[in-house]
């Protein structure tokens, strides 16, 4: 158990350009979140997949933001025409089962700079 | 909709005094309750939960936190503070009934150790 991995640790990137990110989850864990944690802020929830299954998406995740869980495994998050205010870490989060009382294991995640 | 407030951004003790960072919810249904901790540029670890089996739990690295159904509260304490515990703490909330299933997190509290 190699717990959550985030790829890359570090973006930076221009404004207007595409970014993807990769996260691969705990094996055995059938639900994936994305959250977004900007400067002094705690992590707001973007969105949640059970196995391939997109279950929910938060409005903070605007139309030039896509998530996908293909095979129920790994996913990505794309960010289409970045904005400054895109810049912040984003944790990829994995849980095991379907309770809502088990521990979410976090990514060490990326950090975006938009510039 | 399911919150946190956790008082004080930032809290500053002596090493070896008592820690204490404070988070209430709000809720009306019960709710399952979390501390996670945060190193720099890290992601998120686990310290302790609350999942109605027990009001005063007992976590990682000598930490406990008491709910408290009448002050909806769930304070997170340490008898004696050590330089490692400067950190960021994320108290977070999920709810038992239906709705949404990822994690509703507060501001964080940093937390300075002084020697």
């Amino acid at each position: 158990d190699t717990g959550v991995s985030q790829d890359p640790r570090h973006k930076i990137t221009k404004r207007g350009q595409n970014v993807t990110f990769r996260c691969d989850p705990i094996s055995e864990h059938n639900r994936l979140y994305w959250y977004r944690q900007t400067l002094g802020q705690g992590p707001e929830f973007l969105t949640y997949f059970q196995n391939e299954a997109q279950l929910e998406k938060s409005r903070l995740l605007s139309d030039r933001f896509s998530a996908e869980r293909p095979k129920g495994s790994f996913s990505t998050l794309e960010i289409q025409r970045t904005e400054q205010g895109d810049s912040a870490m984003y944790l990829c989060a994995s849980r095991f089962g379907q309770g809502k009382n088990t521990e979410a294991f976090f990514g060490q995640g990326t950090r975006l700079t938009v510039v | 909709a399911q919150s946190v407030t956790q008082l004080g951004s930032h809290v500053s003790v002596s090493e070896g005094a008592l820690v204490l960072l404070r988070c209430n919810y709000s809720s009306s249904v019960p709710p399952y309750l979390f501390w996670y901790v945060q190193y720099p540029n890290q992601g998120l670890q686990l310290l302790l939960k609350y999942t109605s089996a027990a009001t005063l739990v007992k976590g990682i690295n000598g930490f406990e936190a008491e709910f408290k159904k009448s002050e909806t509260s769930f304070h997170l304490t340490k008898p004696s503070a050590h330089m490692s515990d400067a950190a960021e703490y994320f108290c977070a909330v999920s709810y038992s009934g239906g709705g949404a299933d990822g994690l509703t997190f507060g501001k964080g509290t940093h937390l300075i150790i002084q020697p």
